[in-house]
């Protein structure tokens, strides 16, 4: 199972910013998305396609529906600078699939 | 407060072996699943392995399989991951990442900061 996300995504301070993560038939799977920034672990920021740990501000969301699941992060900071990765359970191998992963410039 | 704390990277020879450790604090480690993800220079997240509560049942990627082993022991809060016939292209950084809950659909909620592995002559 593939996951396909753009390579990069570039955008403005206090804009808004989104990521997909491309499959077959993503939408009935359940995505998890990473934020990872340079030099540290990842960390999950939505889980089960929308929704949000503790201490994941709201700016973040989540949809899945489709072939397309979507992160978008509102009014952009440029602590958000980080790739990001979208991730499932692909039960039908009972592997774990990532996305190829989006990095995230704030200009 | 969850802590993975990894140990054991570091340099070997092309078809040795390594084993990593994983040290877990802050939580009833003999509930959770738990997995190794790895990560190239400079390259995407790639999941390895899985190992359920009581180490029972693992599952592994297919481009490890037969070479690496995962175990733990839940008297130690410790997780391993044993890799054998090393490549270079297995070169990494090795993550300890623990699942949300018992069970295989389930988000990588916490993950620990990564041991280097790196396989060269």
């Amino acid at each position: 199972y593939v996951l396909t996300q753009p390579p990069s995504v570039s955008v403005a301070p206090g804009k808004t910013a989104t990521i997909t993560c491309g499959g077959n038939n993503i939408g009935t799977q359940s995505v998890h998305w990473y934020q990872q920034k340079p030099g540290q672990a990842p960390v999950l920021v939505i889980y089960y396609d929308g929704d949000r740990p503790s201490g994941i501000p709201e700016r973040f969301s989540g949809s899945n529906s489709g072939n397309t699941a979507t992160l978008t992060i509102t009014r952009v900071e440029a602590g958000d600078e980080a790739d990001y990765y979208c991730q499932v359970w692909d039960r039908r191998s009972d592997h774990y699939v990532f996305g190829t992963g989006t990095k995230v410039t704030v200009l | 407060e969850v802590q993975l704390v990894e140990s054991g990277g570091g340099l070997v020879q092309p078809g040795g072996s390594l084993r990593v450790s994983c040290v877990a604090s802050g939580f009833r480690f003999n509930t959770y699943w738990m997995h190794w993800v790895r990560q190239a220079p400079g390259k995407g997240l790639v999941w390895v392995s899985r190992i359920d509560s009581d180490g029972s049942r693992t599952t592994y990627a297919d481009s490890v399989k037969g070479r690496f082993s995962i175990s733990r022991d839940n008297s130690k809060n410790t997780l391993y991951l044993q890799m054998s016939t090393l490549r270079a292209e297995d070169t990494a950084v090795y993550y300890c990442v623990r699942a949300a809950a018992d069970g295989s659909n389930f988000p990588f909620d916490y993950w620990g900061q990564g041991t280097l592995v790196s396989v060269s002559s």
